[in-house]
């Protein structure tokens, strides 16, 4: 069972379109990161988020964290294929990362 | 360096035979994590070492699982009498030690057992 849920489980949409993806949790994190994982491969690092409420962008991606530091957003604007991948959101408690299921976001050309 | 290496990428063996994986880390990280992933779910936390002590194994790590850290450089994970439902992808990664929040992990390609 993992801790923290995502949602939708899977995402198909146009070039050009915006999508959103969610963690949630009953937990509470010390830190929250997404990753992005490619088949065959393992996750990268895309993002920590530390402090409740804080929104990070990067280029057309931006991350926000819960003020209660339960849940989070990715959301992508003007999607592009090279976005295409399994997106993960994985919560810091003590020593080591508890991840969801992530979501798997294809985008059509 | 060129990051977290694994071998073999992939493996295929019978149901009761044993089998080796085994991670290199980034060579000046301590940190090195095992993790288990199956089809349609997230990377779930096996064990972890800070140089070569073992410092936690989840209670996903049966006694068929074993994982050292000889020298505090590779690891290896073995799986004794191999289950059809040790069929998974094993992910190793590794971080430096972190004071703060958070760290990074940097995980390599991960190994692919399948068992029939």
């Amino acid at each position: 069972t993992q801790l923290l849920e995502q949602s939708p489980q899977f995402l198909s949409i146009q070039e050009g379109e915006n999508l959103t993806v969610y963690c949630n949790s009953s937990s509470v994190f010390s830190s929250l990161q997404w990753y992005r994982q490619e088949p065959g491969e393992g996750p990268v690092l895309l993002v920590t988020v530390v402090t409740g409420g804080e929104v990070k962008k990067l280029k057309r991606l931006t991350f926000q964290f819960g003020d209660a530091r339960k849940d989070s957003s990715l959301h992508i604007t003007a999607a592009q294929p090279g976005d295409t991948g399994l997106y993960l959101c994985a919560g810091w408690s003590d020593y080591k990362l508890s991840f969801g299921a992530g979501t798997t976001v294809t985008v059509r050309a | 360096d060129t990051g977290v290496s694994q071998n073999p990428r992939h493996k295929i063996t019978k149901r009761g035979q044993n089998v080796t994986f085994r991670c290199d880390p980034i060579s000046e990280h301590n940190r090195l994590y095992w993790y288990r992933q199956t089809l349609g779910q997230g990377p779930e936390f096996l064990t972890y070492f800070q140089n070569e002590a073992q410092l936690e194994k989840s209670r996903l790590l049966s006694d068929r699982f074993s994982a050292e850290r000889p020298k505090g450089s590779f690891s290896t994970l073995e799986i004794q009498r191999t289950e059809q439902g040790d069929s998974a992808m094993y992910l190793c990664a590794s971080s430096l030690p972190t004071g703060g929040a958070s760290n990074e992990q940097f995980f390599g390609p991960g190994t692919r057992l399948t068992v029939l």
